[in-house]
């Protein structure tokens, strides 16, 4: 059962361009939205992390956008780089229960 | 970020052999432990919740007697593949949550490329 949806699928973007990919929920109590950067043959790693009480969560290139009411999330990257080039994670969880992940999305920032 | 190692990275084994993979935090104490597994292109597939000291937890739909689980302490789990069989090749990533945290904050190990011949 697919709890997080997230979308594109996959991403090509210009160096320095703004690559955005989404992620929507369906269930209120999640409480705490990650999202992770995996490369190919490696583990996921924490990227940046938001929880609902603030809208926006800036750390560098990367920032969450959160909109409550539409029970949406978004992951910018500013500046998109050739070694941003991965695949992102989306994922909720309630409490210290179970995460749920979307599917992915495979970046690629061509030079 | 706190710091989640994997062992072995990469294990080929023969079939029906049994195969152990080891996670550790490094610098963080792990009450709650979790094992993924990852086919090639998909997301990450939750396969069990391994807690210090206790049974696990396992999602439906994974044997609990092919996949042993054990969280002998606060920075080491385990996980062993028993005779393991040529649709077991995966990625198994592990991860640990960080105990003072009131939200699931994990972070992952490296993971296991695991190949059954």
């Amino acid at each position: 059962q697919q709890q997080v949806k997230q979308s594109p699928q996959s991403l090509i973007v210009q160096k320095g361009g703004i690559s955005i990919i989404n992620c929507a929920y369906e269930n209120t109590a999640f409480d705490y939205f990650p999202w992770y950067q995996q490369f190919p043959g490696k583990g996921p790693a924490l990227l940046i992390a938001i929880r609902p009480d603030v809208s926006e969560k800036k750390e560098g290139r990367f920032t969450i956008s959160f909109n409550k009411s539409a029970k949406q999330f978004s992951l910018h990257i500013m500046d998109s780089q050739p070694g941003d080039s991965a695949t992102y994670f989306c994922a909720a969880s309630i409490g210290n229960n179970d995460m749920r992940f979307g599917a992915g999305t495979r970046l690629t920032v061509k030079p | 970020g706190a710091v989640v190692s994997q062992h072995p990275s990469r294990v080929i084994c023969k079939s029906g052999t049994s195969v152990k993979i080891e996670c550790r935090s490094l610098d963080f104490q792990a009450t709650t432990m979790f094992w993924y597994r990852q086919f090639p292109k998909q997301s990450l597939m939750l396969m069990a919740t391994s807690n210090e000291g206790s049974k696990a937890t396992y999602e439906q739909g994974v044997e609990k007697d092919k996949f042993l689980i054990n969280h002998a302490s606060l920075t080491l789990s385990t996980l062993t593949v028993t005779s393991a069989h040529p649709e077991d090749s995966s990625f198994y990533i592990c991860s640990a949550r960080v105990g003072t945290r009131s939200y699931n904050e994990q972070f992952f190990g490296p993971g296991t490329r695991l190949t059954v011949l």
